[in-house]
């Protein structure tokens, strides 16, 4: 499968803990986005990487939550100090950058989090 | 404002029928691009047709077609011939910025919920 994979699926944990989520993009992908997904409503954006670089974080990227990709490939999401109102879906998506290309973005089917 | 409004949380439609799901967006970006997304219950996004701005015909992609009207800012996706796998939540979204150059990510709207009923 050379799609976009998110490990774990889903995530149970208690308030307080931290928890971190990894995205593998399609390889060929230089861009590599992470959006939020709570129940009913549309996925809102969190962060995009273009290669290594974190180009734009969204104002709902609190302090608790950081992202990286360190060599330009996979990239790890983590929440410090989960709080309830963190569970949601946390989806990424890949792009291809450049090119006339509609800059379509191919997304991972999700890590569920349950912050008890 | 909303820059993607969809104002229909529900919609039905009968199998085989064509079912037409609203989205009005809002940019003063003259450079821009549409997409529609199905996300089934399974969770996965699933791309379905794309417009962008300068596009001079609607698109089509087999039974889906975009429903342009640049003036009154509405992408609207018609579906034909609904079948009862087409049942799924359906988003619109937005690139604002010329083609993948731009530095903008995709706006998504909140989503319609279609059920086919047979």
């Amino acid at each position: 499968d050379t799609g976009v994979s998110q490990d774990p699926r889903h995530k149970i944990t208690k308030r307080g803990q931290n928890v971190t989520f990894r995205c593998d993009p399609i390889s060929e992908h230089n861009r590599l986005y992470w959006y939020r997904q709570t129940l009913g409503q549309g996925p809102e954006f969190l962060t995009y990487f273009q290669n290594e670089a974190q180009l734009e974080k969204s104002r709902l990227l609190s302090d608790r939550f950081s992202a990286e990709r360190p060599k330009g490939s996979f990239s790890t999401l983590e929440i410090q100090r989960t709080e309830q109102g963190d569970s949601a879906m946390y989806l990424c998506a890949s792009s291809v950058y450049g090119g006339d290309n509609t800059g379509e973005l191919f997304f991972g089917e999700g890590s569920r989090l349950t912050v008890l | 404002a909303q820059k993607i409004t969809q104002t229909q949380p529900g919609m039905f439609v009968q199998e085989k029928e064509a079912v037409t799901l609203d989205c009005t967006y809002d940019t003063s970006d003259p450079s821009y691009g549409l997409f529609w997304y199905k996300q089934p219950s399974s969770g996965e996004m699933i791309f379905l047709i794309y417009q962008g701005s300068y596009d001079q015909q609607n698109a089509t992609e087999g039974r889906y077609s975009l429903n342009f009207q640049k003036a009154r800012k509405s992408a609207n996706l018609v579906i034909s011939a609904s079948q009862l796998g087409d049942s799924a939540m359906y988003f619109c979204a937005m690139r604002e910025g010329a083609s993948s150059g731009s530095a903008r990510q995709l706006t998504f709207g909140s989503g319609t919920q279609l059920t086919v009923l047979p």
